[in-house]
């Protein structure tokens, strides 16, 4: 059964700082993993998918990479800024074309 | 901006009362999905859609029941609210045809049952 782990639960850092969030996982057998961001009280909003047969996706200041071998995926913002604060949430979709889910890393960036 | 969008936002609602959160978007997806997140918690699988008159249960379907008549409408219906139940609702689809399409979230409802 697929497992994801983030960690760790919670993060906060100096504004300017780059920074790394780690998503784990047990089964290596999936589609892709996806980065979701989410602000307190809302849904989530999707950050980048890497589809199963790549290494990493950049977009912006983020970069995400991902390695299926030893079942890991980070999550790299650079210079980050106050409105980087959020719960940050990785899934990854497996045979069953279903997400499983992290249970997140909430990040808080300091002025 | 979101093209999905959830009623209501916040629901306070007495045990035993039956209740329906709405779920529309306007994208033209097939994949509807409903989770529950409790806070600080992973979402968990409630029900999903590839289409309409398709529906299938998830890890948290046994309380709860969806339709899905339109394509861009997806209700989920509490048939007897419990304290239980008490949790963050979100509503997701995404586009058709293949894997590797990501989830677009409504904003979710915050149902409390007392």
């Amino acid at each position: 059964k697929q497992e994801v782990t983030q960690i760790p639960a919670a993060l906060s850092v100096p504004e300017g700082e780059n920074l790394v969030l780690n998503c784990s996982f047990t089964d290596s057998a999936i589609y892709n993993l996806q980065w979701f961001r989410q602000d307190p009280g809302k849904g989530l909003t999707s950050l980048l998918l890497i589809q199963s047969s790549q290494r990493e996706q950049t977009s912006g200041r983020l970069n995400a990479s991902l390695d299926k071998s030893s079942g890991r995926s980070t999550l790299y913002i650079a210079a980050s800024q106050p409105g980087d604060s959020a719960t940050y949430l990785c899934a990854v979709e497996g045979s069953n074309y279903q997400l499983i889910w992290g249970a997140g890393t909430k990040l808080i960036i300091k002025p | 901006e979101a093209d999905i969008y959830q009623t209501p936002r916040y629901l306070v609602i007495g045990t035993g009362k039956k209740i329906t959160l709405e779920c529309s978007q306007t994208m033209g997806h097939d994949k509807m999905y409903w989770y529950q997140q409790d806070p600080g918690m992973e979402l968990h699988l409630i029900h999903y859609s590839y289409g309409v008159n398709s529906t299938e249960k998830g890890d948290l379907s046994s309380e709860s029941t969806v339709s899905r008549i339109r394509t861009e409408h997806f209700p989920l219906t509490l048939e007897s609210a419990r304290p239980s139940h008490t949790s963050q609702y979100l509503c997701a689809s995404s586009a058709p045809g293949t894997i590797n399409s990501p989830l677009h979230f409504g904003n979710g409802t915050r149902l409390t049952v007392t």
